[in-house]
């Protein structure tokens, strides 16, 4: 199971921003961070904890503490209004987090 | 380029059943493991279904095991999901996905999208 927070955050554009995942067990670096703006599919960003998807703005960069695992976008940029969600596939089911909602003033 | 199309969502009654198809062009099909997974309204995304690059191992989501079953014909590059027993709070959009992992029984990321294909089981 994967716990993601916040569930909604607002910022400004050229700020940064960190979401966070924390596993209920390990999962190892069976990680990945994906990107859903409305009515659009998912869009995989990073994978492996922090490996870029190949056409992925380096502004997104993922990180891992033991069991917690966190996505900072930094510079943000308009079109980073999304939902961003966690998901491990280290064993079945996978598990995507709840989702963080964020909005860009 | 990859792309994956999904059809045949749309009204059903509860307890009915329906088979979602989802084609695939711009890579080799055949050699990659296909996900489903839903997006609930109002809620986030649930991975569904996965199934093997050959249709040989067939993985399944707690809430819906014994109600879907997934498949894939190689030779018409397409995948399936089969629904049976249909509930209200299977409403959903239902999309379909491409895994990273080649020729692998393994199931990593998921790379290739379709743009999804929306349930709605209501009487």
């Amino acid at each position: 199971q994967m716990t993601q927070s916040p569930s909604s955050l607002s910022a400004s554009v050229g700020d940064s921003v960190t979401i966070t995942c924390r596993a209920s067990q390990g999962i190892t670096n069976w990680l990945a961070w994906y990107q859903q703006r409305p009515g659009i599919a998912p869009k995989l960003l990073i994978f492996a904890v922090s490996s870029l998807q190949s056409g992925v703005p380096s502004r997104f960069t993922g990180s891992a503490s033991g069991t917690d695992f966190t996505l900072t976008i930094s510079s943000l940029q308009p079109e980073d209004s999304a939902t961003y969600f966690c998901q491990q596939t280290h064993n079945f089911p996978i598990t995507f987090g709840q989702g963080t909602r964020l909005e860009i003033e | 380029q990859e792309q994956l199309v999904e059809s045949g969502g749309g009204v059903v009654q509860p307890g009915r059943s329906l088979r979602l198809s989802c084609a695939a062009s711009g890579f080799t099909f055949s050699s990659f493991g296909m996900h489903w997974v839903r997006h609930l309204p109002g809620k986030g995304l649930e991975w569904v279904a996965a199934i093997s690059y050959d249709g040989n191992h067939k993985y399944y989501g707690d809430s819906v095991e014994g109600r879907i079953t997934v498949s894939r014909d190689n030779s018409k590059n397409t995948l399936y999901l089969q629904m049976n027993s249909l509930r209200p709070e299977d409403t959903a959009v239902f999309y379909c996905a491409k895994d990273t992992q080649r020729n692998a029984n393994s199931f990593h990321y998921m790379d290739v999208w379709g743009k999804g294909t929306t349930v709605t089981v209501s009487s």
